[in-house]
């Protein structure tokens, strides 16, 4: 089985400065990385994912995440936030392989940009 | 093809009422997926199809929730006898099976079930 979490529930940012979202997994298998951002009453929207290969990986605006396996973390970064990254971004796992890939989300962090 | 799409969007009922939802995945996807999210919380997995089998389910599915996909296509999950408990948003999601390596799951708007 695997497990989720995301360290803050809710970071506050001013516009233009950096953020990181932290997300540490557990799981007794090898494991697929993902960051999904959900705006208000809106379905998930794949910012990024990591299967395998280089340990950054670059997603849609202008986010990243780094792979780290043996801190077993998969934090999300933008060097600059802009008033519409305001959202619930989740971090997710699912196992290696291809049979079934559901995935084990975290609880979720709230980036809240302000002016 | 414009993605995932739930239907309704939203419901309330009563306790104790029959619900049901659907879920249209994108055409081409032969897996789909059923996630319950509820205030605050990220979302938990309830069940998958690939084509028309049921291959998965989460013991969160109690007797009284069941999912049908008859030809491989659309999705229904139905709730009977509802409880204030049930009340969350219920997401469907789709992906294809690649040869290697775990394809994007690509969500719906999900439907939101307010029990009263």
């Amino acid at each position: 089985a695997q497990s989720v979490t995301q360290l803050d529930s809710q970071v506050p940012v001013f516009e233009e400065a950096p953020v990181e979202l932290r997300c540490n997994y557990s799981s007794s298998v090898s494991v697929y990385l993902f960051w999904y951002v959900q705006y208000p009453n809106q379905g998930l929207q794949l910012l990024l994912k990591y299967l395998s290969g280089s340990t950054l990986v670059k997603g849609i605006n202008g986010f990243e995440a780094e792979f780290n396996k043996s801190q077993t973390s998969f934090h999300l970064r933008k060097p600059s936030v802009h008033i519409s990254d305001t959202a619930e971004y989740f971090c997710a796992v699912t196992r290696r392989g291809n049979a079934g890939n559901m995935l084990t989300f975290g609880g979720g962090t709230r980036l809240m940009v302000k002016p | 093809d414009t993605g995932v799409s739930q239907d309704p969007r939203h419901k309330i009922t009563k306790r104790g009422q029959n619900v049901t939802f659907r879920c249209d995945p994108i055409s081409e996807h032969n897996r789909l997926y059923w996630y319950r999210q509820t205030l605050g919380q990220g979302p938990e997995f309830l069940t998958y199809f690939q084509n028309e089998a049921q291959l998965e389910k989460s013991r969160l599915l109690s007797d009284r929730f069941s999912a049908e996909r008859p030809k491989g296509s659309f999705s229904t999950l139905e709730i009977q006898r509802t409880e204030q408990g049930d009340s969350a948003m219920y997401l469907c999601a789709s992906s294809t099976t690649l040869g290697q390596g775990a394809s994007e799951a690509f969500f719906g708007q999900g439907t939101r079930l307010t029990v009263v």
